[in-house]
């Protein structure tokens, strides 16, 4: 079963504007990651952020982790064509942290 | 530093027929866990194994198998396969159960049932 869902599931911006991802979720948990993945192909992680971290930074994403309300958003800032791909969160829930449980993905179409 | 290989990247199978997916973990990584992906969804754990020991598995039958070996590579196996095994599967590797550090996965196995 699927832990959380994306929203949008569906987002198409201009290149050089900015990108924004929500995630829910419904049990506690150790650990959420953000992946990208490119037409069906592999997973590449993007970033983790703990249970007990607010926000975090990478080069142009920035994660924030809203834990009494079980949310969290990635922003992708100054948007490439390259970034245009299907986002997913997945989270390590308490007790089964190694386990990932993904959400069902937001797909981003970044255009010229 | 290689990262995570999958073999086949495609493989078409008749339903009732077995299958063997393989993976080898990126270099230094002591965990591996499978994943199967449907079209238009999200990875769905199947299972994890650490240090060649099951480590977790997910609401998946009998018939999806595994090993971990003692390089760390690993297979899935599928028995008695059903159509709606069709799917994506995906290997994915890290040191020490990734909660740390995330996941390295492969590009996956396309696996069609017919």
């Amino acid at each position: 079963s699927q832990q959380g869902e994306e929203d949008p599931q569906a987002l198409s911006i201009q290149e050089g504007e900015n990108a924004t991802m929500n995630c829910s979720y419904k049990t506690s948990i150790n650990n959420l990651q953000w992946y990208r993945q490119n037409s069906g192909r592999g997973l590449v992680h993007l970033i983790l952020i703990r249970s007990n971290e607010r926000e975090k930074h990478s080069g142009r994403l920035r994660v924030t982790l809203d834990t009494s309300k079980k949310s969290s958003s990635l922003l992708i800032t100054a948007s490439r064509a390259a970034d245009t791909a299907s986002y997913f969160c997945a989270t390590g829930n308490t007790g089964t942290a190694s386990k990932l449980t993904f959400g069902t993905g937001t797909r981003l179409q970044v255009t010229l | 530093e290689t990262g995570v290989t999958q073999s086949p990247t495609h493989l078409i199978k008749t339903r009732g027929q077995q299958v063997t997916l393989r993976c080898s973990s990126q270099s230094g990584h002591n965990t591996v866990s499978w994943y199967q992906q449907a079209l238009g969804q999200g990875p769905q754990f199947i299972f994890q194994y650490y240090r060649e020991e099951e480590n977790g598995r997910g609401n998946f039958p009998p018939r999806f198998s595994g090993l971990q070996f003692p390089n760390y590579s690993s297979e899935l196996n599928v028995n008695a396969l059903e159509l709606d095994d069709s799917a994506l599967y995906l290997c994915a590797s890290s040191l020490e159960w990734g909660t740390r550090t995330g996941y390295t996965f492969g590009s996956g196995t396309r696996l069609t049932v017919v």
